[in-house]
C-alpha cells in the first residue's frame, strides 16, 4: 500500500531558528500533498495544499512567509517553519494523495524553546 | 465549504461490545468518506473508507454505512478490544485520490475497558 515517510518525528529548536520537516511518498508519486497542524485533543487543521512544481495554496489565516512549503518533486514536499516561536510548537502532519486515497505521515512534534 | 460534524466526542465501551460513531456532512458534492484511527503521538491511519456509489462496506470487525440522501455516514466496530482504544476521525472529500482536500470531523475518543 501507499506509504508516506515524515521526518523528523520530533524536533526541539530555539526560538528564532528555522526548522525543516520532510514528507516523502515512498512507493507512489504524489502530485498533491497536504500539511496539517494538530493541537492537543483537537482535529487536524489544514494549513496548505502543496502541488508539485507550483506554489502552495495556503488556508485562510496561515502565514505563508512563516510556513514555507516546497514541493519540488513528485515524492518530496517540505515544510519549513521560519523564525520559530514557542506558539509554533505543535504536531505537524503531512498527507499525500494517491489513486487509493489519502495517506498520512507519522507526524512531527515540534517544540520551540 | 464542507462541514463535517462527528458524534460522540467521547465513547467508552466494555471489551466485546460494539461501538458506533456517526458523522454528518453538508456538501452534496462529497463522495469519498474515509475513517482514520489516530493513536497518541502518531499520524492518522486509514481503517476503512466508502465511496458514494455504495451504501455499506465491511472489513472484518469494522463496517461503514453511508446514507447520501440524509448526508450521514457511520463507523461500526464490533467485538471491541482494548487495542481499539484511540481517537477516530471521519472525513469527507469530493473525490478520493485527488488534489481535493479532506474535511475532518472533530474526532471521537474511544476507550475500550477490559
Amino acid at each position: 500500500g501507499a506509504v508516506v515517510s515524515q521526518h523528523p518525528s520530533w524536533v526541539i529548536c530555539k526560538s528564532g531558528t528555522s526548522v525543516k520537516i520532510e514528507c516523502r511518498s515512498l512507493d507512489f508519486q504524489a502530485t498533491t500533498m497536504f500539511w496539517y497542524r494538530q493541537f492537543p485533543k483537537q482535529s487536524l487543521m489544514l494549513m496548505a495544499t502543496s502541488n508539485e512544481g507550483s506554489k502552495a495554496t495556503y488556508e485562510q489565516g496561515v502565514e505563508k512567509d512563516k510556513f514555507l512549503i516546497n514541493h519540488a518533486s513528485l515524492t518530496l514536499s517540505t515544510l519549513t517553519v521560519t523564525s520559530a516561536h514557542p506558539e509554533d510548537s505543535s504536531f505537524y502532519i503531512c498527507s499525500a494523495s494517491s489513486a487509493s486515497g489519502y495517506t498520512f505521515g507519522s507526524g512531527t512534534r515540534l517544540t520551540v524553546v | 465549504g464542507e462541514n463535517v460534524e462527528q458524534h460522540p466526542s467521547t465513547l467508552s465501551v466494555q471489551e466485546g461490545d460494539s461501538a458506533v460513531i456517526k458523522c454528518t456532512y453538508s456538501d452534496s458534492a462529497s463522495n469519498y468518506f474515509p475513517w482514520y484511527k489516530q493513536e497518541l503521538g502518531k499520524g492518522p491511519q486509514l481503517i476503512i473508507d466508502i465511496r458514494s456509489n455504495v451504501g455499506e462496506k465491511k472489513d472484518q470487525r469494522i463496517a461503514v454505512t453511508l446514507n447520501k440522501t440524509a448526508k450521514h455516514f457511520s463507523l461500526h466496530i464490533t467485538e471491541t478490544q482494548p487495542e481499539d482504544s484511540a481517537v477516530y476521525f471521519c472525513a469527507a472529500s469530493p473525490s478520493g485520490g485527488s488534489n481535493y482536500k479532506l474535511t475532518f470531523g472533530k474526532g471521537t475518543l474511544l476507550t475500550v475497558n477490559p
